[in-house]
């Protein structure tokens, strides 16, 4: 294990449904990520947490928001979805976001989310 | 354009061959290179971790870059069943990160 955790593995959500993805790091780290993967597309990089201040945000649509109450969980609520983000999300972790060597991404076993 | 450039494969190798997987790029700012290694219904696994040009190797893999050319490969040699997975390349400059769409890898016992 990475030990860096999500809940829950799957879900099956509707477009009216809310729900919450939860991240935990058991690694002292100080930055956090939510990634989205779909089939046959590269990561794409959704939100970035340093020292619990969101530092990047990546464009992503509203109906996704995260909140990092600490720098060792993260979570990303989800409100009226549309079927297209329907993918795996993934969680990672970094010491914290600056660039260099021994300052790489742990990632988490992800949340596979269908969207009905 | 995409950032980064991956070949999806599938790819498929007896065991024990020498596997070759690349990457091509267009954004000259990347400064550091990554492989990620992602077996069926897990997370990414950081393999090798390099910053700029030339070769790092540890154990049966090898990692090149070679910035002139943006052009990135990871080798694996006396590749073993366990190898089967699907690897990622990624690169980073400042605080975002790109990655390839995979390569398939199956290795043939």
């Amino acid at each position: 294990e990475t030990g860096v955790t999500q809940t829950p593995r799957h879900l099956v959500m509707g477009m009216t449904n809310k729900k919450s993805l939860k991240c935990e790091q058991h690694l002292g780290h100080n930055a956090m990520y939510w990634y989205k993967q779909s089939a046959k597309k590269p990561l794409e990089l959704m939100f970035v947490y340093n020292f619990k201040e969101q530092t990047e945000n990546n464009s992503v649509p509203s109906r996704f928001s995260p909140e990092c109450p600490n720098s060792s969980h993260l979570f990303l609520h989800l409100h009226t979805l549309q079927p297209e983000d329907s993918a795996l999300y993934l969680c990672a972790s970094s010491q914290d976001n600056r660039q260099g060597p021994h300052n790489e991404q742990f990632f988490g076993p992800g949340t596979r989310l269908t969207v009905l | 354009q995409k950032e980064v450039e991956q070949d999806p494969g599938p790819l498929s190798v007896p065991e024990g061959a020498i596997v070759s997987l690349n990457c091509t790029y267009s954004n000259s700012a990347f400064q550091y290179f990554m492989w990620y290694r992602q077996y069926s219904r897990k997370g990414p696994e950081l393999l090798m971790y390099t910053y700029s040009s030339g070769n790092k190797e540890d154990g049966r893999f090898t990692a090149q870059v070679d910035k002139s050319s943006k052009y990135i490969s990871l080798f694996i040699r006396d590749s073993q069943p366990s190898d089967s997975a699907t690897y990622l390349c990624a690169m980073r400059a400042g605080n975002q990160f790109y990655f390839g769409t995979g390569t398939s890898l199956t290795v043939i016992p």
